[in-house]
């Protein structure tokens, strides 16, 4: 079966810090990839995905990811974070188009101001 | 936009009682999830449909049974509510057609069982 690991359970940062948040995948065939994000009382929303193509994508609000298939890799980057990315962040993996999504167990990002 | 709607964001229910959780999605999609939510744990899908009145079991399925019989609604059922069954519980839809829709999620149903 499928896993995904996110190594940080909970990271802390101050505003303008640079963030890297790692996540890996147990999936050798293709794959699709996705960052979700959960703000305090609001619902999961995507941050980025990636299906193939550029192994460097953008997301919304600054967030960029990069897929390294030799590493099975798929971290969440952002150069400067700010107060209002206080969230839960959670990576995800699908081993096909029909497939479900496995998620990681989370990490929490708490940016002291 | 796509909107995944859930029937409460707040449920308090005993011990022993049978409980219904509704989702209704308005995007026509084809596949529709059910997951927990706890603390540490992250995402557990409990239950999914590829489409209508087709079911599949998850990773934990014990406890929960699923109905599935019109496209846009996909209930979650507890047969006999227990306190370890408290958790956050999400409903979230994906279309197939392009091959590459993402999940789309509602705001979550809080479910406490004393």
């Amino acid at each position: 079966a499928q896993s995904v690991s996110q190594h940080n359970h909970h990271v802390i940062l101050s505003e303008a810090a640079s963030l890297e948040l790692g996540c890996n995948y147990s999936y050798g065939g293709t794959v699709n990839l996705f960052w979700y994000v959960q703000y305090p009382g609001q619902h999961l929303q995507l941050l980025l995905k990636y299906f193939s193509g550029d192994p460097l994508v953008k997301g919304i609000k600054g967030f960029e990811a990069e897929f390294i298939k030799s590493k099975f890799s798929f971290n969440l980057r952002k150069p400067s974070v700010q107060w209002s990315d206080t969230a839960e962040y959670f990576c995800a993996a699908r081993g096909s188009t029909l497939g479900r999504l496995y998620f990681g167990r989370g990490t929490q990002l708490t940016v002291w101001p | 936009d796509v909107k995944v709607t859930q029937s409460s964001r707040y449920l308090v229910k005993r011990t022993g009682e049978k409980v219904f959780l509704e989702c209704v999605q308005d995007m026509d999609h084809e596949n529709m999830f059910w997951y927990r939510q706890d603390p540490g744990l992250g995402l557990r899908l409990i239950y999914f449909s590829y489409d209508v009145k087709m079911k599949e079991k998850g990773d934990i399925p014990e406890g929960y049974s699923v109905s599935r019989e019109k496209k846009e609604r996909f209930s979650l059922i507890l047969e006999s509510a227990s306190t370890n069954q408290t958790s956050m519980y999400l409903c979230a839809s994906r279309s197939t057609g392009t091959g590459r829709g993402e999940q789309y999620f509602g705001p979550g149903t809080r479910l406490t069982v004393t």
